[in-house]
């Protein structure tokens, strides 16, 4: 049964305009939620993490969104660049300590 | 300052071979997990730990044993390896909660393992 869920799995999305990741999750007691970026033939990389009891954060480019009635998030990256063409993970922290993740949506950012 | 480190970069074996994935991270860390990465499957979690002789289960424990003696390694061991754990491998640690805080997950490069 999975626990967080990334229904997309690919997006194009032309360069300078907005890309727009979705994530929805099951467990109600998550209580932080973390996205990760993952270039081919190498390891995951944090990008942003978003604590239960807000319903935003931004840094830089990146801006996570919150939405706990829907058990929805969000990962909005303004202004799309070619660099950000890779598989981004969507994931949420436990009560009992695990990290779990989803599928993952590959990005494509076209010229 | 390393990182996480894991070896070997590449790994094949036979049905029924047994093996141990090497991870090692230089942060002081105290949360280590193993995860699999797997097509159309993302992230799986296959075991965790909190600190040194502390383990515990992920999502797809079966197969695979860990143990956690220093605060440094966290080897994965495959008892009797099956195609269905053919994989690439990843490691990560963390420092553990702070409070209410997330700490962020750094992960070694990972180990393609292939089982014939």
């Amino acid at each position: 049964d999975q626990q967080v869920k990334q229904n997309s799995p690919s997006l194009s999305v032309q360069e300078g305009r907005i890309s727009i990741l979705n994530c929805d999750y099951t467990n109600s007691m998550f209580d932080y939620f973390l996205w990760y970026k993952k270039y081919p033939a190498e390891g995951p990389t944090f990008l942003i993490s978003i604590s239960s009891i807000k319903d935003k954060n931004e840094d830089g480019r990146f801006t996570v969104f919150l939405n706990k009635s829907a058990k929805h998030l969000s990962l909005h990256i303004v202004p799309s660049q070619p660099g950000d063409s890779a598989v981004y993970f969507c994931a949420a922290r436990a009560r009992d300590d695990k990290i779990i993740f989803g599928k993952g949506t590959r990005l494509h950012i076209l010229p | 300052n390393a990182g996480v480190t894991q070896t070997p970069k590449f790994q094949v074996l036979k049905t029924g071979q047994s093996m141990t994935l090497q991870c090692a991270q230089d942060m002081n860390h105290e949360y280590m997990s193993w995860y699999r990465q797997d097509p159309g499957m993302g992230l799986r979690l296959i075991h965790y730990s909190v600190g040194a002789g502390i383990t515990d289960q992920g999502e797809v424990p079966n197969g695979y044993n860990v143990s956690r003696s220093t605060t440094e390694d966290f080897p994965l061991r495959l008892l009797s390896a099956a195609p269905s754990q053919t994989s690439v491998y990843f490691c990560a640690s963390s420092y553990f909660r702070t409070g209410f805080a997330y700490n962020e997950q750094f992960f070694g490069p990972g180990t393609r393992l292939t089982v014939l």
